[in-house]
């Protein structure tokens, strides 16, 4: 079974750039999540998605974030414009529906931002 | 205001011995805990979870103790493996498996195993 895909794995960018995140779940995943991971710390969520909804995005900012699932498959996360402090490892999570089932982390996009 | 809080952000053993990573919470209204591992470079791999209805759970070298009037969990290796170096996260949700489920994470800790 394929983990989650992410891409691309490193972004290196002027401030005020914009960028986007890809990824793919596992199949048969209906639930997404996006978090940031800035060093030292873990990871924190910046939204949710149950399909095509996004259920939970009270800690994306969104005057710069934004982010869609289409289909409820794939999904991308765009930072404009891009901010030094956005600086970070993006993860992207998926999980299958149903009790005590753990999230399946995607190996990440660290960003860097110039 | 951290919720979940891991105090210790490194841990050096020696291989063969027994491996100790702590985790408090604030949050009373958590259910479900887990461990995670992160090796460099990848993105956090699921290691083992308890339902707040138990005080133990146990897989292999793994096992984590859960005390819920101290709002404290611990992650046992035995024996420690230097292929276990990695920072582990603890994390916990308030909602095992319902429509809220999300996770709250710590910071980690840094477990190097030494041969």
């Amino acid at each position: 079974e394929a983990g989650v895909v992410q891409s691309p794995r490193y972004k290196i960018i002027e401030k005020k750039q914009p960028v986007a995140f890809w990824c793919n779940p596992i199949s048969g995943h209906n639930t997404l999540y996006w978090y940031r991971q800035n060093l030292g710390q873990g990871p924190e969520l910046l939204i949710r998605y149950e399909n095509e909804e996004a259920v939970d995005d009270s800690q994306l900012p969104k005057d710069r974030f934004s982010a869609e699932r289409l289909k409820g498959v794939d999904s991308t996360l765009k930072i404009q414009p891009a901010e030094l402090g956005d600086s970070a490892v993006y993860l992207c999570a998926s999980r299958a529906g149903g009790s005590y089932n753990e999230q399946f982390f995607g190996p990440g996009t660290r960003l860097t931002v110039l | 205001d951290q919720q979940v809080k891991q105090n210790s952000p490194s841990l050096s053993v020696q291989e063969g011995r027994i491996s100790i990573l702590n985790c408090d919470y604030t949050n009373s209204m958590f259910d479900y805990f887990l461990w995670y591992k992160k090796y460099p470079a990848e993105g956090p791999t699921f290691l083992i979870s308890i339902s707040s209805i138990k005080d133990k759970n146990e897989d292999g070298r793994f096992t984590v103790f859960l005390n819920k009037s101290a709002k404290h969990l611990s992650l046992h290796i035995v024996p420690s493996q230097p292929g276990d170096s990695a920072v582990y996260f603890c994390a916990a949700s308030e909602d095992s498996g319902g429509s809220n489920y999300k996770l709250t994470f710590g910071k980690g800790t840094l477990l190097t195993v030494n041969p």
